[in-house]
């Protein structure tokens, strides 16, 4: 079946752009997230969306980061007025929220790869 | 979560079995021990988890030792495409606190040889 979906791909925009991610979970998972990835890096953990319960935010860096999610469906990540430090992979994830939440897979896309001129 | 300890990196002849070792000594009795990938410029990819029977999917087989201590993920046909960082993490069942917030570690480094 069809997997997580993120567009664009890439994205090259100039340094105080506003910049806006996609991502169409897996059909059916109620549980979505976002995660950042520098070059060499490991994964860092943005926001969490569950259903219609309130999201996780601890993770944006900035207030110049936002997320929304379309009920269980499609989330945007927006950037705004981006700076060189946000050039990264940012990667969503989906999971199943059926059963205990910490043993169900978190599936994800392939990334946005951003970069800040 | 409990912290794992991974070789650096491993070789593998195309078509043998691959076999990556993590040990996960304090590994707490109600947490699992998942399996990810990352091939170069793709996301993470999810392989396989378990409690502390074997498990086996279409993807790679999990043997975890009766202690729980330590965990073998076995590819067992490796192909090039395999070539990839695996990643053994630990989380903590349940929807409580934050353990759905991913971490990986460095991760052993697979290269799969013709």
């Amino acid at each position: 079946g069809a997997g997580v979906s993120q567009s664009p791909s890439n994205k090259v925009t100039e340094k105080g752009k506003d910049v806006e991610l996609r991502c169409d979970p897996i059909s059916g998972h109620t549980a979505l997230y976002w995660y950042r990835q520098r070059l060499g890096q490991g994964l860092e953990f943005l926001i969490y969306f569950q259903g219609n319960s309130a999201p996780d935010k601890s993770g944006l860096p900035s207030d110049r980061f936002s997320a929304e999610r379309t009920g269980e469906s499609v989330s945007t990540l927006t950037i705004q007025r981006t700076q060189q430090e946000d050039s990264a992979v940012y990667l969503c994830a989906s999971s199943s929220s059926y059963g205990t939440g910490g043993n169900q897979p978190q599936h994800f896309g392939d990334g946005t790869r951003l970069s800040i001129l | 979560d409990a912290k794992t300890t991974q070789p650096t990196s491993m070789d593998c002849a195309e078509g043998r079995a691959a076999n990556l070792p993590c040990n996960h000594s304090t590994i707490s009795g109600n947490e699992y021990v998942y399996w990810y990938r990352q091939i170069h410029s793709q996301g993470p990819q999810y392989i396989i988890h378990g409690l502390k029977n074997n498990e086996t999917n279409e993807m790679a087989s999990l043997i975890i030792t009766e202690d729980r201590k330590s965990s073998t993920l076995i590819l067992p046909h490796a192909t090039l495409r395999d070539t990839a960082v695996y990643y053994c993490i630990v989380r903590v069942a349940g929807s409580g606190g934050s353990n759905y917030k991913l971490t990986f570690g460095k991760g052993t480094l697979l290269t799969v040889n013709p």
